[in-house]
């Protein structure tokens, strides 16, 4: 069975720190790996994309990262800000659906 | 380009009855898959339509149903509701390509009493 574990299941900082979410998969033979914010009762919006021939991808103060060998992602956020308070969903994309965590929910405190 | 589109955004039905969530993908898009997101977990695959078959499907039971029209549109079905059904359902649509991005609709949020 595939799992995608993200931990911690929750995450509280300051404004302005740099902050690193991780994901975690079992079965390195995946195709690509995507992140998602999704807020409070709300759909996802796709983050960045991973091919599984890449290693990182980078959109403003995002940077994503996959370690196929180790079966681990990490997203990093730079300089945090109280708009980026939000769940932040990791999902695994194998020929035909997504495998997803159960997401890290950041607090940004003013 | 209007996004990902679902209806209704809420819905509350009672035990044994049916209901029927629509989604329209994004321009472009012929695929779409089907999510169901409990309270505080991630999104569960049900499954995926392209070219107007099931093409996968996750570990659901037969009462979810679905259907992809020609204009690549496509319709969640779930019989006789049971409580554990209530859930925010999730569309998503990309082009028939393992290498392309998901794009997600707003939701669908079902309660069932």
């Amino acid at each position: 069975k595939q799992e995608v574990t993200q931990i911690p299941a929750a995450l509280s900082v300051p404004e302005g720190e740099n902050l690193v979410l991780n994901c975690s998969f079992t079965d390195s033979a995946i195709y690509n790996l995507q992140w998602f914010r999704q807020d409070p009762g709300k759909g996802l919006t796709s983050l960045l994309l991973i091919q599984s021939s890449q290693r990182e991808q980078t959109s403003g103060r995002l940077n994503a990262s996959l370690d196929k060998s180790s079966g681990r992602s990490t997203l990093y956020i730079a300089a945090s800000q109280p708009g980026d308070s939000a769940t932040y969903l990791c999902a695994r994309k194998d020929a035909g659906k997504s495998t997803f965590g159960d997401g890290t929910t950041l607090t940004v405190k003013p | 380009d209007a996004g990902v589109t679902q209806s209704p955004t809420h819905l509350i039905k009672t035990r044994g009855q049916q209901v029927t969530l629509r989604c329209s993908p994004k321009s472009g898009h012929d695929t779409v898959s089907w999510y169901q997101q409990a309270l505080g977990q991630g999104p569960q695959f049900i499954f995926q339509y392209y070219e107007e078959e099931e093409r996968q499907r996750g570990n659901f039971p037969d009462r979810f149903s679905g259907h992809q029209f020609p204009n690549y549109s496509s319709e969640l079905n779930v019989n006789a509701l049971l409580l554990g059904d209530s859930a925010l359902y999730l569309c998503a649509s990309s082009p028939f390509s393992i290498e392309e991005t998901q794009y997600f609709g707003p939701g669908t949020r079902l309660l069932v009493l």
